[in-house]
């Protein structure tokens, strides 16, 4: 079945460039989005990539995409302690509108 | 611009009452959702409707119903509540145009039950 993964906690120094990563499972996935959810709010869309894509760049923000391994990463550039939230990736398979969600990943940010 | 509306935003129940929770949108969309999301387990998809009059089953369905109002509105509600349906709830929703347009979600509820 689809399943996508991640960690659940990353801690990183202000200033310092941030990664998140996550696998899947679906081959068929078209579209793999990072979701941003801060405390006691709902989920915010911050970037997705096509899966005919290899990178993807806004500000930021770089998602790489290694289909082969089906493998999604979220480099955040230069990180701020406003970029303290849950991160989530999710996919969508070709067949379905429905969107699979990983667990989420904590990114802690200290100064 | 309200976007995806949740409500209540907190509710306490007892064991086996019933509750129903709201979510109107105000985009136009056709497809509506309703998550749980709990420790460690990301979201999880309860039902979904891809257009009004019409609902599916999602990964963890068991415990809930729902009802497409209307396009805008998608109501789920829990007819006997149990302890294990603590957790908060997102509705989200989208265009028909699935694949390209990303889900709007709203602030979630956050239900508890004793």
């Amino acid at each position: 079945g689809e399943d996508v993964e991640q960690s659940l906690f990353l801690s990183v120094r202000e200033g310092d460039s941030s990664v998140i990563n996550c696998t899947y499972t679906d081959s068929s996935s078209t579209y793999l989005y990072w979701y941003k959810q801060e405390p006691g709010a709902g989920l915010q869309l911050l970037t997705y990539i096509f899966s005919n894509m290899d990178m993807k760049q806004d500000q930021r923000l770089t998602v790489l995409l290694n289909k082969k391994d089906k493998h999604l990463s979220l480099r955040i550039a230069d990180t701020q302690t406003g970029d303290s939230a849950i991160y989530f990736c999710a996919e969508r398979s070709y067949n379905t509108d429905k969107l699979i969600f990983g667990t989420g990943t904590r990114l802690q940010v200290f100064p | 611009n309200a976007g995806v509306t949740q409500t209540p935003k907190f509710q306490v129940l007892k064991t086996g009452q019933s509750m129903t929770l709201q979510c109107a949108q105000d985009m136009n969309h056709n497809s509506m959702y309703w998550y749980r999301q709990d420790p460690g387990m990301g979201l999880r998809l309860i039902y979904y409707s891809a257009s009004e009059g019409t609902t599916d089953k999602g990964e963890v369905p068991n415990g809930y119903n729902v009802s497409r109002l209307n396009k805008r509105e998608f109501s789920l509600r829990l007819e006997s509540a149990a302890p294990s349906q603590t957790s908060v709830y997102f509705c989200a929703s989208n265009s028909r145009d699935a694949r390209t347009q990303p889900q709007h979600f709203g602030d979630g509820t956050r239900l508890s039950i004793l």
